[in-house]
């Protein structure tokens, strides 16, 4: 069973709209990490954190944002939702530690009109 | 950077058949390797992986053994069953960038009864 909670699992918005995707997990893990899964299903890095108040963009240039006041919860904003944003986003977290895997949620999928 | 790439598309196979799916990786150093399978509605559960150059990791049925010579990581399965009908992607920590998972696209596995 999942330790890493996403909500909600789905979302279907207007253009313009601001959104909030919400990310919690209970194992403790210090390092949280948001991807987009695209159509083609590659994941791609969009957001990191390492800690509570270190958040780092990935290898995906994206137009959210994501904070990070306590270590459960890292959530992800868009300020303005646009069709290009349709995708899944599925956020993950791991411990310290090269071999350490990620954990992964059940993933938000949104569709913006 | 350090990258992996799956080399075939879609999979259809009967069950019982044998499957492999085939991922190469670019790295620099020593990363670890992995294989990550997301059954449908769900996100990403770590399936096996393998820290160093010789290693096999095993789970499920499901085999790959870190190639370094080849620098591949090749999925194997004797005898899939339609439970496996699923989406599996390889992966690779980087060891020089705070060992961040980098994925390689999907390939969708379809087993039929």
């Amino acid at each position: 069973e999942a330790d890493i909670y996403q909500t909600p699992r789905y979302l279907v918005i207007g253009t313009g709209k601001k959104i909030t995707l919400e990310c919690s997990q209970t194992m403790g893990h210090d390092k949280m990490y948001w991807y987009q899964q695209d159509p083609g299903m590659e994941l791609h890095l969009i957001h990191y954190s390492y800690g509570v108040n270190s958040t780092e963009k990935g290898d995906l240039s994206s137009e959210s944002t994501v904070s990070r006041i306590r270590t459960e919860h890292f959530p992800l904003t868009l300020e303005s939702a646009r069709p290009s944003h349709t995708s899944q986003y599925l956020c993950a977290s791991r411990e310290t530690g090269r071999d350490s895997p990620l954990h992964f949620g059940n993933g938000t999928r949104l569709t913006v009109t | 950077g350090n990258s992996v790439t799956r080399m075939e598309g879609p999979v259809t196979l009967s069950e019982e058949a044998f499957l492999t799916i085939n991922c190469t990786y670019t790295a620099t150093g020593y990363p670890s390797l992995f294989w990550y399978v997301q059954y449908p509605g769900e996100g990403l559960q770590l399936l096996l992986k393998a820290t160093k150059a010789d290693d096999k990791g095993s789970n499920k049925g499901f085999e790959a053994t870190y190639r370094k010579e080849t620098t591949s990581f090749h999925l194997e399965k004797g005898s899939v069953q339609v439970s496996d009908s699923a989406v599996y992607f390889c992966a690779l920590s980087d060891p020089y960038n705070d060992y961040k998972l980098s994925f390689g696209a999907g390939t969708t596995v379809t087993v039929r009864a």
